[in-house]
């Protein structure tokens, strides 16, 4: 089937460095985006790759590997408003349809 | 703000009820998505439109049906409502119609069907 698979939760501390993976079993897509949604608010636009290798816009920097079929959203120098569900996306080239992981609710610690 | 507007924020309504829900992009935006959201599902692609035309479709029930009007506003029309529809519905815009794009979502409309 066409999926993305992105851990439910991850935990981490204030400062720390967290990765959030995001694995795909769909073929033939235009690239790979990332959106953060606080409690209560609506998804906003993060990043997105097109092409294999990193992307970085300040903190947060996001990761493609077609040949793996895997992506991540790294995000450095945690901060307590960062606690929000990140979820990766990817719009199918063949249809237009998008495709949403069930997100990753990330946690920070003090 | 995104400079997305969604209209009602809240709806409350009863099973077998139709409702409409309104979504204008930003200025400029041609495209615009239409998004369900449920506790269990996360987030449902349902339907674009760009300029107009449909352009790509989702998972979207034959019991909804969406339209965008010549000043690009959109709604999506959700009739003969059951309790699982019961949900947060965003609208998006973006600029461009695939592809590489940024979508900036509304606030939302939450819908409890009762």
């Amino acid at each position: 089937g066409q999926s993305l698979e992105q851990p439910s939760e991850v935990t981490a501390v204030e400062g720390a460095i967290v990765q959030i993976n995001c694995t795909y079993q769909t073929s033939g897509f235009y690239g790979l985006s990332w959106y953060q949604q606080h409690d209560g608010g609506a998804p906003t636009f993060l990043s997105y790759n097109a092409l294999d290798g990193l992307e970085e816009t300040g903190r947060f920097s996001s990761f493609l590997s077609r040949s793996d079929s895997y992506g991540y959203l790294l995000l450095q120098e945690l901060q307590m408003k960062d606690s929000a569900s990140y979820f990766c996306a990817v719009r199918r080239d063949r249809d237009d349809k998008i495709i949403f992981g069930k997100g990753t609710r990330l946690h920070i610690l003090p | 703000d995104s400079g997305v507007t969604q209209t009602p924020k809240h709806l409350i309504t009863a099973t077998g009820q139709r409702v409409t829900l309104r979504c204008s992009p930003r200025s400029g935006d041609l495209s615009v998505y239409w998004y369900q959201q449920s506790l269990d599902q996360g987030l449902q692609f349902l339907i674009q439109y760009y300029n107009g035309e449909e352009r790509a479709k989702g998972n979207i029930l034959e019991r909804f049906s969406a339209q965008q009007f010549p000043d690009l506003h959109s709604e999506l029309n959700l009739s003969s409502l059951e309790l699982g529809d019961s949900a947060l519905y965003f609208c998006a815009s973006s600029a461009r119609t695939s592809g590489e794009e940024t979508q900036y979502f509304g606030p939302g409309t939450r819908l409890l069907v009762l």
